[in-house]
């Protein structure tokens, strides 16, 4: 199976800052078929990012993801409040579909 | 508006069984493959299973396979998650997601159903 490693394991910044997030597959993910959620506490995920750089519905223009091959990021422009949380990175090119570990964007 | 709500999770003893359901609302339930994916406390996610829209192909993820068996009633608008066997590796919120291309990207998830396999 992929496995897909996140980093940075935790990131601290503050809002109007710039996050930047790396996803590393352990193969090539075929289509560039990767996808990236949120995560709030006591929430389920949230769709972002599909096909490597696709916005989901409704996913503000701040949000872009980008990659190929075995390098994806995924990079949140001018942090809001509500940005603040952690991110998974999914790939869907082959079987078993895997996640990353996570990364945590904290508020520094 | 697109939803999913999921019941059945609780307390469990190792080597019992449970049954996890899904409402599905707001969309044509026939209309798309279907997931359940799962979260241990304090770490990351893991898809579990998944099924086409007619019932026709499910798979399942090595750790669950042989002991889960995942179902679905498109007349009633519900997906299922039958659990056999559990252990208390199996202890986790278990979500229910509806997949916008087989086989891809999951959107929405439902809240979860949090399981505990304990003695």
């Amino acid at each position: 199976e992929i496995v897909l490693t996140q980093s940075p394991g935790t990131l601290s910044l503050s809002p109007g800052e710039r996050a930047t997030l790396s996803c590393r597959a352990s193969q090539s993910v075929s289509s560039n078929y990767l996808a990236w959620y949120q995560q709030k506490p006591g929430q389920a995920p949230r769709l972002l990012i599909y096909g490597a750089s696709s916005r989901a519905t409704g996913i503000p223009d701040r949000f872009s993801g980008s990659g190929s091959g075995t390098d994806f990021t995924l990079t949140i422009n001018r942090l809001e409040p509500e940005d603040f949380a952690v991110y998974y990175c999914q790939q869907y090119g082959s079987s078993p579909r895997t996640f990353g570990q996570g990364t945590k964007v904290e508020i520094k | 508006q697109v939803q999913l709500v999921e019941s059945g999770g609780g307390l469990v003893k190792p080597g019992g069984s449970l049954r996890l359901s899904c409402a599905a609302s707001g969309f044509i339930l026939s209309d798309y493959y279907m997931s359940w994916i799962r979260q241990a406390p304090g770490k990351g996610l893991e898809w579990v299973s998944d099924i086409s829209s007619s019932s026709s192909y499910t798979n399942y993820a090595d750790s669950v396979k042989g002991r889960f068996t995942i179902s679905r009633d498109n007349a009633k608008n519900s997906l299922y998650l039958q659990m056999n066997s559990l252990r208390a590796e199996d202890t986790a919120v278990y979500y229910c997601a509806r997949e916008l291309s087989p086989g891809g990207w999951f959107d929405p998830w439902g809240q979860g159903t949090l399981v505990t396999v304990s003695s």
